[in-house]
């Protein structure tokens, strides 16, 4: 089945900076890619997500790229703000609907003033 | 984006004791249902695929007499916690997602705390 993995599990950034966190997958057939952010105690939350036929894709402050060669994608936020303080998932699956998605082990994102 | 319910969003029982917690999507068709459980600063893990008008797919290790999941109608799924122990304490979360779409929408979560 499909692993992911996600680098690094904690990141820590001045208000301002930018930050990066990093997924690998192993499944060659996982063509969908999403990002969540999840606040303490509350649902997860798509923030963006990309597909297998792009290779970067923008929404304001949020980018994410994706390299299917080296089967890993990373999101970027810039300019972050204390309110980007969250834990950010990334996850893959093949996609279709109903095919389970494979989360990432979690970065805790740390914004600090 | 769709619109997905779930509660109770907290819920305290008796050790022993069962416990039902609903899923229901609002403005959509949810096809495929799933049920996460999430231990503190922790990651989801999947406990199973809920599919509407079929018997769920549980992920290995997961308990299917004890985690009973029903997805009786496109817009509902329900997940019962059955004779409840205090190692179930856990945050579980439902997600769902329409026919053909690979995004999946979240629930707001159910804090269950047994004790």
């Amino acid at each position: 089945g499909e692993n992911v993995e996600q680098h690094p599990s904690t990141l820590s950034v001045q208000e301002g900076d930018s930050a990066v966190i990093k997924c690998t997958y192993s499944d060659s057939a996982s063509n969908y890619f999403p990002w969540y952010k999840q606040e303490l105690g509350k649902r997860p939350q798509l923030i963006i997500d990309i597909r297998s036929n792009v290779g970067e894709k923008k929404d304001q402050r949020i980018a994410v790229t994706l390299n299917k060669t080296a089967k890993h994608f990373s999101l970027h936020i810039t300019e972050t703000q204390p309110e980007d303080s969250a834990v950010y998932f990334c996850a893959a699956t093949m996609g279709g609907g109903g095919n389970k998605l494979t989360f990432g082990t979690g970065t805790q994102l740390k914004v600090e003033l | 984006g769709a619109v997905v319910s779930q509660h109770p969003s907290r819920v305290i029982c008796k050790s022993g004791t069962s416990v039902k917690i609903e899923c229901r999507s609002l403005d959509f068709q949810a096809t495929t249902m799933f049920w996460y459980r999430q231990f503190p600063k922790q990651s989801l893990m999947l406990m199973a695929t809920s599919n509407e008008g079929s018997k769920a797919t549980y992920e290995q290790g997961v308990e299917k007499d004890k985690f009973l999941i029903n997805h009786a109608s496109l817009t509902l799924s329900t997940l019962t916690v059955t004779s409840a122990h205090p190692e179930d304490s856990s945050f579980y979360i439902c997600s769902a997602s329409g026919q053909g779409k690979a995004e999946a929408f979240f629930g707001q979560g159910t804090r269950l705390t047994v004790v």
